[in-house]
């Protein structure tokens, strides 16, 4: 069983800030890590992937992967009221997806 | 381009009855999924599809049963629903290389 572990929050910011978004995984194995971002009601949107150590940044968004600790992160920076969703974590292992609970972030204006 | 079609959107069944969740999608995709998504859970993997005519269970796969018809199609069959099977339920597709796997708009199940 593949465990991908998130805090669930909230976890309140206000507009502006940087928000830290945290996930460990079990498997030392796993190569592939993703994040996804879910607002209410609708489905899932990959933000990031990454596949090495180190970060990757793509905007706003900086994702960091440290394959020794297993621990995946991501930064939201400049937050805005619209990033306010619930964040995914998600590992693939032999193809298939592995998704943690999803940690809620909420952007005070 | 649709890219991956849940049907129905919304349903509501009653104990024991069966019924089968439809999913398609037009990417050319080989491995397709299927997810429930229960309140603070997270997504849960069901089914998982790699190919036509293969399938393997995931994390959560009692009282389901699947079907992958071809390349296009992954259906999800529920044969005698239970009040524990009320969720929300995403198909996914993916083709390795790919960075993302996308997914259909759900299917919001509710079992009285």
């Amino acid at each position: 069983q593949k465990e991908v572990e998130q805090n669930s929050g909230p976890l309140s910011v206000p507009e502006g800030a940087i928000a830290s978004l945290n996930c460990t995984y079990s498997d030392r194995g796993s190569q592939s890590f993703f994040w996804y971002r879910q607002y209410s009601g609708k489905s899932p949107e990959l933000i990031m992937s990454i596949y090495s150590n180190g970060d990757k940044e793509d905007g706003r968004f900086t994702a960091q992967l440290n394959k020794a600790s297993q621990y995946v992160s991501l930064l939201i920076r400049d937050s805005q009221p619209s990033d306010s969703a619930t964040y995914l974590c998600a590992v693939n292992d032999f193809n298939k997806f592995y998704f943690g609970s999803g940690t809620k972030l909420n952007v005070k204006p | 381009n649709a890219g991956v079609t849940q049907t129905p959107k919304f349903q509501v069944l009653k104990t024991g009855q069966s019924m089968t969740l439809q999913c398609a999608q037009d990417m050319n995709h080989n491995s397709m999924y299927w997810y429930r998504q229960d309140p603070g859970m997270g997504l849960r993997l069901i089914y998982y599809s790699a190919s036509e005519g293969t399938t393997d269970k995931g994390e959560v796969p009692n009282g389901y049963n699947v079907s992958r018809l071809n390349k296009r199609e992954f259906s999800l069959r529920l044969e005698s629903a239970a009040p524990s099977q009320t969720s929300v339920y995403f198909c996914a597709s993916w083709f390795r290389g790919s960075t993302e796997a996308f997914f259909g708009q759900g299917t919001r199940l509710t079992v009285v």
